[in-house]
């Protein structure tokens, strides 16, 4: 399976955007690049997901590079509720398991 | 309402006796999975189902039972509970491809 890589922690204040980088560098062409959060005592929640374009949605935007080597989720402003920890996962819609492969993310920190 | 919910949300037993997690839901998805979390570290998947009656091995299946009778109940069980059993689980469910999982809150199991 195909790995990311990811900061074990960024910061940011509340109201600015954020914008977390995730690189996967052995990325194959069938892999969706999916995120994930998960807040404080709760299971993970979907954010958002690609295959080659950007992706919008109500809860964030994911920007793709166009090698697909790399992606970046953006919150386009920052609240106190979106401190958690975001997992970047690559999926392969074609394999037979469907199973997902949590690495240990990036620790997000918001300030008031 | 629809969803996934997990029952108990917590629980603490002995070591040797056998505990049953149960994990329920109601979207009629074809996967469902279970996931454990150890302090500090990412999800890592026991076993997971892609239908009723069809069951497969994650990365940490070793002294956990599981079983799919019904699509919509997918239970774990610790047939002979060790302290390194100790951890949160998670139960997910998803249509596959390149869908979302769905996860519940989760299960905080402390084994003395």
């Amino acid at each position: 399976d195909a790995k990311t890589t990811q900061p074990n922690s960024m910061e940011s204040n509340e109201e600015e955007p954020v914008h977390l980088p995730c690189n996967h560098s052995t990325i194959s062409g069938t892999d969706y690049i999916h995120w994930y959060r998960q807040l404080p005592s709760q299971g993970p929640e979907y954010v958002i997901h690609g295959l080659t374009s950007n992706v919008n949605n109500r809860m964030a935007s994911l920007a793709i590079a166009e090698d697909r080597k790399s992606s970046t989720l953006i919150l386009h402003r920052a609240t106190l509720r979106d401190a958690a920890v975001y997992y970047c996962i690559l999926r392969d819609p074609l394999g037979n398991t469907d199973k997902l492969i949590f690495g240990t993310g990036t620790r997000l920190q918001v300030f008031p | 309402d629809a969803g996934i919910t997990q029952s108990p949300r917590y629980k603490i037993t002995e070591t040797g006796r056998q505990v049953t997690l149960m994990c329920h839901q109601t979207w009629s998805h074809s996967y469902m999975f279970w996931y454990r979390q150890d302090l500090g570290h990412g999800l890592r998947l026991i076993y997971y189902s892609a239908a009723a009656d069809i069951t497969d091995k994650g990365e940490v299946p070793d002294g956990y039972v599981v079983s799919r009778s019904k699509t919509e109940n997918f239970p774990l069980t610790l047939e002979s509970a060790t302290r390194s059993q100790t951890s949160v689980y998670f139960c997910a469910s998803g249509h596959g491809g390149d869908q979302p999982q769905h996860f519940g809150d989760g299960t905080r199991l402390s084994i003395l």
